[in-house]
């Protein structure tokens, strides 16, 4: 299967700190990527749909001015979560659709994040 | 009404036998189904997807496909200890919008 790839697996930081996260499709082009984020024993929650070169569509209830998305090419889109604080402190988890498919997506590793 | 709906579980089964999961979809003219696994901390793995009606086996793995009655099921045959996950539904609509249901959980007994 394709591979999907985030940086880094895991990060502590500061409040208020900014902190970036990076999906990467590896074998394949991703016109579009997802941002989820899951707290423990949740379901996923899709937080945005990320297509290369235009704007992120950000699901009802996700701030766009705090989860800053770009993707900038068709094998990366980073996910930047600026002035973090600890409610943000979950599992963020990027997944690539294979457009020359079926269309599945295929999900990067996850990037722990805990906000002290 | 959500767009992919699961039963939550848990689902519990002895060692070697069929784990059957099911799920249930509200947008009839959908066209791609797809079965997840996430183990607990990890994110999701593609098991299989299927797009026709009727059966379609990889492995220990079938998933089925009912598009009149909007149902799609993925059966595990031979549990072990080792298929013990959260296993998502996910479908695509004809927008190309992509939904997930919220997962049953599975615990293989030894």
């Amino acid at each position: 299967g394709a591979v999907v790839s985030q940086h880094p697996s895991w990060v502590i930081c500061k409040s208020g700190t900014s902190v970036k996260i990076e999906c990467r499709s590896l074998d394949f082009q991703a016109t579009t990527m997802f941002w989820y984020r899951q707290f423990p024993k949740q379901s996923l929650m899709l937080m945005a749909t990320s297509n290369e070169g235009s704007k992120a569509t950000y699901e009802q209830g996700v701030e766009k001015d705090k989860f800053l998305i770009n993707h900038a090419s068709l094998t990366l889109s980073t996910l930047t979560v600026t002035s973090a604080h600890p409610e943000d402190s979950s599992f963020y988890i990027c997944s690539a659709r294979d457009s020359s498919t079926m269309g599945e997506q295929f999900f990067g590793p996850g990037t722990r994040l805990t906000v002290l | 009404q959500k767009e992919v709906e699961q039963n939550s579980g848990p689902l519990s089964v002895p060692e070697g036998a069929i784990a059957s999961l099911n799920c249930t979809y509200s947008d009839r003219g959908s066209q791609s189904f797809f079965w997840y696994r996430q183990y607990s901390g990890k994110s999701p793995e593609l098991i299989m997807f299927i797009y026709s009606n009727g059966d379609k086996e990889d492995g220990r793995f079938t998933a089925q496909l009912n598009k009149a009655s909007q149902y799609v099921s993925l059966l595990i045959r031979d549990s072990q200890p080792s298929d013990s996950a959260t296993y998502l539904c996910a479908v695509r609509t004809p927008g190309n919008q992509f939904y997930f249901g919220t997962g049953t959980s599975l615990t293989v007994i030894p």
